[in-house]
């Protein structure tokens, strides 16, 4: 089975600052590991996401996440945050070979304050 | 629609009443999947379907909660005798293939907003 830890649930940040979400994550096995982000009044959409390769992976907006398999992590960070980055985060894993049931860790709610 | 589509948006219900909640999801996609998500929990795996079946149920919480999906395309998720803890926003996302293929992304709609009185 496999589990997902994000280690804060609220993460207040000033615009312009950089900010970094933390994930870490438990399996037995290989695992695929993805950021989704919540917008308010918004369903989820899926920011970034790790599978094979390069450890680093980007979003198009900015975000970057980088897969430490020895510490289990797929922090999330940006090294400038806008007003519009206001949002919840979550951090999710899937078996490989499965069938993309997704574990979601709890979630953090990044606010960006002016 | 271009997304999925979940219906009611707000469900307010007394204790012990059915509801229903629907699900369209994104047309041609084959696999699907319900979640819950209340107030600091995250996101809970409820069930997933492959086309009309549902090969994993293990997330379901109780007898009270059943899903059935017709034609591969429309879900719907009942909650019998609801209690207050079944308050929450229910989540149904799809996406474009089954089986061993799992690097895709899910789409998930805007969730049913399900209140216990």
């Amino acid at each position: 089975a496999q589990s997902v830890t994000q280690l804060d649930s609220q993460v207040p940040v000033f615009e312009e600052a950089p900010v970094e979400l933390r994930c870490n994550y438990s399996s037995s096995v290989s695992v695929y590991l993805f950021w989704y982000v919540q917008y308010p009044n918004q369903g989820l959409q899926l920011l970034l996401k790790y599978l094979s390769g390069s450890t680093l992976v980007e979003s198009i907006n900015g975000f970057e996440a980088e897969f430490n398999k020895s510490q289990t992590s797929f922090h999330l960070r940006k090294p400038s945050v806008h007003i519009s980055d206001t949002a919840e985060y979550f951090c999710a894993v899937t078996r490989v070979g499965g069938y993309n049931k997704l574990i979601f860790g709890a979630g953090t709610r990044l606010a960006v304050h002016p | 629609g271009a997304g999925v589509s979940q219906s009611p948006s707000n469900k307010v219900t007394e204790k012990g009443k059915d509801v229903e909640l629907r699900c369209d999801p994104i047309s041609g996609h084959t696999a699907l999947y319900w979640y819950r998500q209340s107030l600091g929990q995250g996101l809970e795996f409820l069930i997933y379907f492959q086309g009309n079946s549902a090969p994993d149920k293990s997330g379901l919480p109780s007898d009270r909660f059943s899903a059935e999906r017709t034609g591969g395309s429309v879900s719907t998720l009942t909650i019998q005798r609801t209690q207050q803890e079944d308050s929450a926003v229910y989540l149904c996302a799809s996406r474009t293939s089954g089986g061993g293929d799992n690097t895709g992304e899910l789409f998930f709609g805007e969730g049913s907003r399900l209140t216990v009185l």
